[in-house]
């Protein structure tokens, strides 16, 4: 079985550019999401989608931070323009669903914000 | 206070050694407990998970839950080199979708030979 697919693996902007990141979820997982994971901390949660739909975004930055998940499967997330302090690893993740969410992570994005 | 608080180590063993890995939580009404898994420039990996208070074994690795302390622990026994990672806690509230996992920040643990 095929995992969740991200590209890039690494980036490198300047602050006030844009930049975009792409995931694959696992063929038939209805949940995906999107983490934010900077150095020496746990992920965090940007933002989750059932299918096409938006389940929470609460903690995405709405000014600066989008996302979309097209046909309910592939998604990307973009960041226009980008901080300093975006510079994190970016996790995709999906999951089947059932009482317990149990994510299969992609191997990230990091960004770098010079 | 975080909701989910976990010692970042680095924390370094000799092999064959117990480990023992500990998350404390403020929020009640957290009911699932997860550990997961991270090697270096990967993506966390799902270990185990409980239900409630409790313990549950998975071959080498024990997890335990004690909800009236908010406290809980992974144990490794006779702990490997290819051990040698980040383990992260994750909480969930309630069951079934739209309940968001809460990470702990993770512990580095290093086996040496």
């Amino acid at each position: 079985e095929a995992g969740v697919a991200q590209s890039p693996r690494y980036k490198i902007i300047e602050k006030r550019q844009s930049v975009a990141f792409w995931c694959n979820p696992i063929s038939g997982h209805a949940t995906l999401y999107w983490y934010q994971q900077i150095l020496g901390q746990g992920p965090k949660l940007l933002i989750q989608f059932q299918n096409n739909g938006v389940v929470d975004d609460s903690q995405l930055p709405k000014d600066r931070f989008s996302a979309e998940r097209l046909k309910g499967v592939d998604s990307t997330l973009k960041i226009q323009p980008a901080k300093l302090e975006d510079s994190a690893v970016y996790l995709c993740a999906s999951s089947l669903g059932g009482l317990v969410e149990k994510l299969f992570f992609g191997s990230g994005t990091q960004l770098s914000v010079l | 206070q975080k909701e989910v608080e976990q010692d970042p180590g680095p924390l370094s063993v000799p092999e064959g050694a117990i480990v023992s890995l500990n998350c404390t939580y403020s929020n009640s009404a957290f009911q699932y407990f997860m550990w997961y898994r991270q090697y270096s420039r990967k993506g966390p990996e799902l270990l185990m998970y409980t239900y409630s208070s409790g313990n549950k074994e998975d071959g080498r690795f024990t997890a335990q839950v004690d909800k009236s302390s908010k406290y809980i622990s992974l144990f490794i026994r006779d702990s490997q080199p290819s051990d040698s990672a980040t383990y992260l806690c994750a909480m969930q509230e309630g069951a079934g979708g739209g309940n968001k996992l809460t990470f702990g920040t993770g512990t580095q643990l290093k086996v040496e030979l």
